[in-house]
């Protein structure tokens, strides 16, 4: 049982440039999220999605596209790479609860650098 | 909105006890979560408090209050392998897990 896989662990970007991270997960969770965590900043949602098909800004979307077109994967995109996207990317999954209490499981992240 | 304070770093001696704080202020209260994430690796989940009081899970207990908008973790019998960040976190009100993370406490075990 994998769990959360993200892949690529590490990439390095010159401005400009695109890329997709990919996310997978195995649990059959319905709710999965792309967080970003930067020193001092704590983790941060990018995008989210409750379903297959379906997807939702977060806290901070803007440069970030996000697709769902199968229930276990989540893709997340950079159109245009800047410096400012430098950070390490977190994907996470959770199953849908109306009690609030689902912890979310995590991928073990990508490195991203943008030069 | 949701604001969550935690300290930035703490250290603590191999055996001891140590007590992580955290304060929050959200709109609307649907329980707190704590996780633990060592360096380079992903968040686990530690615990998940909505009523309050104290919920005891092995050598890791979490402590909620809500009426004063305070938790705390508490670590007992430190050993080396606890030295993480331990994040505290809380879900938005609007059913879809959205959560609000503090930027954590660094916790290092020394000998």
């Amino acid at each position: 049982n994998a769990g959360v896989t993200q892949t690529p662990k590490f990439r390095v970007l010159k401005t400009g440039q695109s890329m997709t991270l990919l996310c997978a997960q195995d649990m059959n969770h319905e709710y999965m999220y792309w967080y970003r965590q930067d020193p001092g900043m704590g983790l941060r949602l990018i995008h989210y999605s409750v379903g297959e098909g379906t997807t939702a800004k977060g806290e901070v979307p803007d440069g970030y596209n996000v697709s769902r077109l199968k229930k276990q994967n989540f893709l997340l995109g950079l159109e245009s790479a800047a410096p400012s996207q430098t950070s390490v990317y977190f994907c996470a999954s959770s199953r849908a609860s109306s009690s609030y209490n689902s912890p979310l499981h995590f991928g073990n992240g990508t490195r991203l650098t943008v030069t | 909105g949701q604001n969550i304070d935690q300290p930035t770093e703490m250290t603590a001696t191999e055996g001891a006890i140590v007590q992580i704080n955290c304060t929050y202020q959200t709109s609307g209260f649907n329980g707190l979560f704590w996780y633990q994430q060592h360096a380079g690796e992903a968040p686990t989940f530690l615990s998940y408090n909505v009523l309050d009081g104290l919920e005891e899970k092995g050598r890791f207990s979490s402590f909620l209050s809500r009426s004063k908008g305070y938790s705390y973790l508490l670590l007992k019998e430190l050993q080396m392998k606890d030295s993480a960040s331990y994040l505290c976190a809380v879900p938005h009100s609007g059913g879809y897990q959205k959560v609000t993370f503090g930027i954590g406490t660094k916790l290092q075990v020394i000998p």
